[in-house]
């Protein structure tokens, strides 16, 4: 079974359009993440949501609306989507508490913005 | 604040020759520190974490890391790489609900 899971895995839509990514994991976890990863393999964080409630909200644009169901679920709705969107999205849950916190990562959805 | 400096952003190695991946970072609370590599076209996977205790810490497929906390680094090595490691590696710092802060990484290519 796959820890953390993600789809779509590959995405291509044009300008303008609304699109959404749906995480899930099945590890217990009450802590989920979004991370964008650039073209140029940056990573950096863009929310992370615990038990549901929102802690971190970087600096992203609010066409991007995270939205967690329940504490295994969090998924990322973008609108109007931009050229610039174009990136690869990575899902990630941890527990809170544990010692370091070690990270899991989803696979990964490749989008691509036309 | 958190912040990591992978120094190499490229390093060719021969097959079979050792590596060191290097990795210097900045915190103001407690150090946990990771190494993540990451496959073409795929997601990324854990190879060691330093939490505490030892500095020396082994991970999968061959490689350790020796945490220094003098010097404030984490470097990544390996003593006979393959071309099955060739692949982008990341160092991070952090952890909990403040996630990761991540190097720019480092894409270790394997010569044969």
């Amino acid at each position: 079974d796959t820890a953390v899971s993600q789809t779509p895995k590959y995405l291509v839509t044009q300008m303008g359009n609304d699109k959404s990514i749906k995480c899930e994991q099945n590890l217990g976890h009450d802590t989920m993440y979004w991370y964008k990863q650039d073209s140029k393999k940056f990573l950096k964080i863009m929310f992370s949501y615990n038990n549901k409630e929102l802690i971190i909200n970087e600096t992203v644009p609010n066409r991007f609306s995270p939205k967690s169901p329940d504490k295994a679920h969090l998924n990322l709705h973008i609108n109007s989507l931009e050229l610039g969107d174009s990136a690869v999205y990575f899902c990630a849950s941890s527990q809170w508490g544990d010692t370091g916190n070690t990270i899991y990562f989803g696979e990964g959805s490749w989008l691509t913005v036309v | 604040a958190q912040s990591v400096t992978q120094l190499d952003s490229q390093v060719p190695v021969f097959e079979e020759a050792p590596v060191e991946l290097r990795c210097n970072y900045s915190s103001s609370v407690s150090v946990y520190l990771f190494w993540y590599v990451q496959y073409p076209n795929q997601g990324l996977q854990l190879l060691l974490k330093y939490l505490s205790g030892s500095t020396l810490v082994k991970g999968i497929n061959g490689f350790e890391a020796e945490f220094n906390k003098s010097q404030t680094s984490f470097h990544l090595r390996k003593p006979s790489v393959h071309i099955s490691d060739t692949a982008e590696y990341f160092c991070a710092v952090g952890g909990g609900a403040d996630g990761l802060t991540f190097g720019k990484g480092t894409h270790l290519i394997i010569q044969p």
